[in-house]
Formats: C-alpha cells, sequence, structure tokens
C-alpha cells in the first residue's frame, strides 16, 4: 500500500542555517505531494505541495522538488530562523482509494 | 474568518465519562475527517464523512462514533473514556478529496485522568 517515511528526528540547527529534511514515498499512480507544518500548541497547516512530477512547490523560503525516479519529495530552506521551530510533516493522496498518508513527522529547532 | 473550527481546545475528563468534540468548517468542502495524534505526534486517521455518509471507518474502539448533522459539520462522540484515549484530536476538512489537501483545525487535547 501507500506510504510516507521521513527522516526522524529531532532535528536542531543554528539561525541562518540549511535545511533539509528528506522525505520518500511509495504509491501506485501518481499521487500529490504536500508538506505540512505544525506549530507549537496549534493544528497543521500546508506549507507547500506538488501535483505532478518535477513540480516544484515552495512558499515562506521552503521548497520541495516532486522526484518521480527516486519517489522523493524533500522539503530544503537555505537559512532556517528561529520562527520556524516546529514539526513537519510529509504527506502524499492517494488518488485511487482518496485517502491521505502522513509521515510520523519531524521536530525542527532553530537555536539563535 | 473561512476556517476549520473546533471546541473545545482543551478537555479533561475522568474515565468512564462520555464526552463530544465539536467541528465546523465555513469552506465549504465535502469531506470532513477526525485525526488523533499521539504523544509522539503520530497522526492516524479515525474517521472521514463525505455528504453524510461514513466513507472510512479505520478500526477504532466503537466508543468512538462521528456525528454530522449537516454537511459543515462533523462531532466526535467518545463513550466511557479511558486513560488511553488521552491524545490531541484534529478535524479536517477537503474539497476534492484528498488532491487539494487538508485544511485542519486547531485541535482539541484531551486530557483523560
Amino acid at each position: 500500500g501507500d506510504s510516507v517515511t521521513q527522516m526522524e528526528g529531532p532535528v536542531t540547527l543554528s539561525e541562518e542555517a540549511f535545511l533539509t529534511i528528506n522525505c520518500t514515498y511509495t504509491a501506485t499512480g501518481y499521487p500529490s505531494l504536500f508538506w505540512y507544518v505544525q506549530y507549537p500548541g496549534e493544528g497543521l497547516q500546508l506549507l507547500l505541495k506538488a501535483t505532478k512530477a518535477d513540480d516544484k512547490g515552495s512558499n515562506k523560503g521552503f521548497e520541495a522538488t516532486y522526484r518521480k525516479e527516486t519517489t522523493s519529495f524533500h522539503l530544503e530552506k537555505g537559512s532556517v530562523q528561529v520562527s520556524d521551530s516546529a514539526v513537519y510533516f510529509c504527506a502524499l493522496s492517494d488518488i485511487i482509494f482518496d485517502q491521505f498518508y502522513f509521515g510520523t513527522g519531524t521536530s525542527l529547532t532553530v537555536i539563535p | 474568518d473561512t476556517a476549520v473550527s473546533q471546541t473545545p481546545k482543551y478537555l479533561v475528563t475522568q474515565m468512564g465519562n462520555d464526552k463530544s468534540i465539536k467541528c465546523e468548517q465555513n469552506l465549504g468542502h465535502d469531506t470532513m475527517y477526525w485525526y488523533k495524534q499521539d504523544s509522539k505526534k503520530f497522526l492516524k486517521i479515525m474517521f472521514s464523512y463525505n455528504n453524510k455518509e461514513l466513507i472510512i471507518n479505520e478500526t477504532v474502539p466503537n466508543r468512538f462514533s462521528p456525528k454530522s448533522p449537516d454537511k459543515a459539520h462533523l462531532n466526535l462522540h467518545i463513550n466511557s473514556l479511558e486513560l488511553g484515549d488521552s491524545a490531541v484530536y484534529f478535524c479536517a476538512s477537503s474539497q476534492e478529496g484528498s488532491l487539494g489537501g487538508y485544511t485542519f483545525g486547531s485541535g482539541t487535547r484531551l486530557t483523560v485522568v
């Protein structure tokens, strides 16, 4: 069945460091891919998405490219800020069964 | 504001009690969901409703029952609460099925003592 695997955390970075959070997926067909962010004490917010191969989703300085050949959707940011501290979830939507699959989440802490 | 809103934000209750969590969306979405997030942040889908019809029902205890009075509401009722039910519960909604992504509520932190 479909699934999402993302790198385990927690991840701790200094401010202005480069961020990569790895995400790979298995799916039948051609899913849409998403990154959600959960700030402390809040719900999940859609950060970015890509609906087909080679699409790049971007928002708030974060980027992720839908790589069909490597079945990946890694999240990157060139210079993180303290305010980026949150839990990040990779997710995919299954077109056939109309279901959503979340990764286990990666906690990011950015220190000044 | 257009959003998914759920109440209450915090709920502390004793074992054995029955409680409800309410969810409303004013986005005009067709499908609503309930997710459970455990202490390790793992998200598990519990239910989804599309046009008042239950279309996903994962293997959750039958003490949990979703109730949808109309397209904009999906409430979660929990009977005979247990310690293991302590978690954060999120309501969500979507249009176009899952392809467009979900909009989440801010969560209800349930603590059973």
